[in-house]
């Protein structure tokens, strides 16, 4: 069963504005949240990480929040470009430390 | 920078032979992942290891395999090479107690 879910697989937004991507999860032991970015033939590349302490954190464009009794969290990037196009996985770190990873969503930025 | 070099980028092999696939990191870092990526799927984790000898299945071990006899260098061996296991392999490293991974290049495996 899925712990970490990005239910829509597709996103597509017009440059300079708002994408939000989401994510939902069921294991309320997990202590940290990570989002990671990947483009076609490399591997992923880290954004942004938030701890379950906390409700918000922020990196230039990227903020990333955090809704525990939700279970949810999403991804903000605000302006966004066409160099953010990209597949932009969730991902939640065990008690065990194991990194566990949702299927991803595809974003597109048009220009 | 954290270095995570995997030694393949592509590889062809044929149904039924022993497959390795190696990853290398220059951070000393503790924990090392194997993960494979498929449309749809995202990343599976296959087998983690938090130390030099020390080794946990993922999600999907069937078919699979791990050696960690140093700690720069995971292995991920495929005893029997099946069509179904023609992926996107993904190495990842980091310190351990930290968050963030860093993720190798990537091999893309085909068997036929």
């Amino acid at each position: 069963d899925q712990q970490v879910k990005q239910n829509s697989p597709s996103l597509s937004v017009q440059e300079g504005r708002i994408s939000i991507l989401n994510c939902d999860y069921t294991n309320s032991m997990f202590d940290y949240f990570l989002w990671y970015k990947k483009y076609p033939a490399e591997g992923p590349t880290f954004l942004i990480s938030i701890s379950s302490i906390k409700d918000k954190n922020e990196d230039g464009r990227f903020t990333v929040f955090l809704n525990k009794s939700a279970k949810h969290l999403s991804l903000h990037i605000v302006p966004s470009q066409p160099g953010d196009s990209a597949v932009y996985f969730c991902a939640a770190r065990t008690e065990g430390e194991k990194l566990v990873f949702g299927k991803g969503t595809k974003l597109t930025v048009n220009p | 920078d954290v270095k995570v070099t995997q030694s393949s980028r592509y590889l062809v092999k044929r149904t039924g032979e022993k497959v390795f696939l190696e990853c290398v990191q220059d951070m000393d870092h503790e924990n090392m992942f194997w993960y494979r990526q498929d449309p749809g799927l995202g990343l599976r984790l296959i087998y983690f290891s938090y130390d030099v000898k020390m080794k946990e299945k993922g999600d999907i071990p069937e078919g699979y395999s791990v050696s960690r006899e140093k700690k720069e260098r995971f292995s991920l061996i495929l005893e029997s090479a099946s069509t179904n296991q023609t992926s996107m392999y993904l190495c990842a490293s980091r310190r351990g107690g930290y968050t963030e991974a860093f993720f190798g290049q990537g091999t893309r495996l085909t068997v036929v």
